[in-house]
């Protein structure tokens, strides 16, 4: 099975930050590589697919990058909204797997 | 519009069954492949399973985790999914979201709606 591992597992910043977060991938995922934001009691929502394409209606404030192993998600200037938990997730193959998930809070 | 709505958690003891059910609405569900994603009280995501659609001959796969125990299948003609999990584990217990997948090549088919889940709580 492929392993995803994010990082950090919990992020404090302020409204205005420019955040990263990183995902690791224990083999290559092809750019099979999705970004969802979940917010408390609700269902995920998708980010980013193929590692860098913004699903639409997202806002353009997000972004993702990298290739075969490492990918990162940027949010380049944090709002009120989009403090919630991302997942990275690859769908490479039949098994699809998330990674454990990035808690990002108010400092 | 898009519509997922998961039926039949519940509360039910260790080493019984459970049939969970989507119904879709706002699209024609026989086109999309339809994945069970699942989510432990404060954990994270765990994908549970998928099955294809029709001319794919409905090819279905699992997580290490519930192989062997639960089994996805879906009625076309109801525009319906299911879970049917049995010798359910206390591990087991999460909300149980339903989640169609994007048409199209495989770099498309990310998790693109999902309903709101059903809780099942596994526990004597």
């Amino acid at each position: 099975d492929i392993q995803m591992t994010q990082s950090p597992s919990t992020l404090s910043a302020s409204v205005g930050d420019r955040v990263t977060i990183t995902c690791r991938a224990s083999q290559n995922v092809n750019n099979w590589l999705a970004w969802y934001q979940q917010k408390p009691g609700k269902a995920p929502k998708l980010l980013i697919y193929k590692a860098s394409s913004l699903e639409s209606g997202v806002s353009s404030r997000f972004s993702g990058s990298g290739s075969g192993t490492e990918f990162t998600l940027t949010i380049s200037s944090l709002q009120p909204d989009d403090f919630a938990t991302y997942y990275c997730q690859q769908y490479d193959n039949s098994q699809s797997t998330f990674g454990q998930g990035t808690k990002l809070e108010f400092k | 519009e898009v519509q997922l709505v998961e039926s039949g958690g519940g509360l039910v003891q260790p080493g019984g069954s459970l049939r969970l059910s989507c119904a879709a609405s706002g699209f024609t569900f026989s086109d999309h492949y339809m994945d069970w994603v699942r989510q432990a009280p404060g954990k994270g995501l765990e994908w549970v399973g998928r099955i294809r659609n029709k001319a794919n001959s409905y090819i279905t796969y699992y997580a290490a985790s519930v192989t062997g125990r639960f089994t996805i299948s879906r009625d076309d003609s109801q525009n319906s999914l299911y879970l049917q999990m049995n010798s359910l584990k206390t591990e087991d217990t999460a909300v149980y979201y339903c989640v169609r997948i994007r048409l199209g090549p495989t770099e498309l088919k990310t998790f693109e709606f999902w309903g709101q889940g059903t809780m099942v709580t596994v526990s004597s």
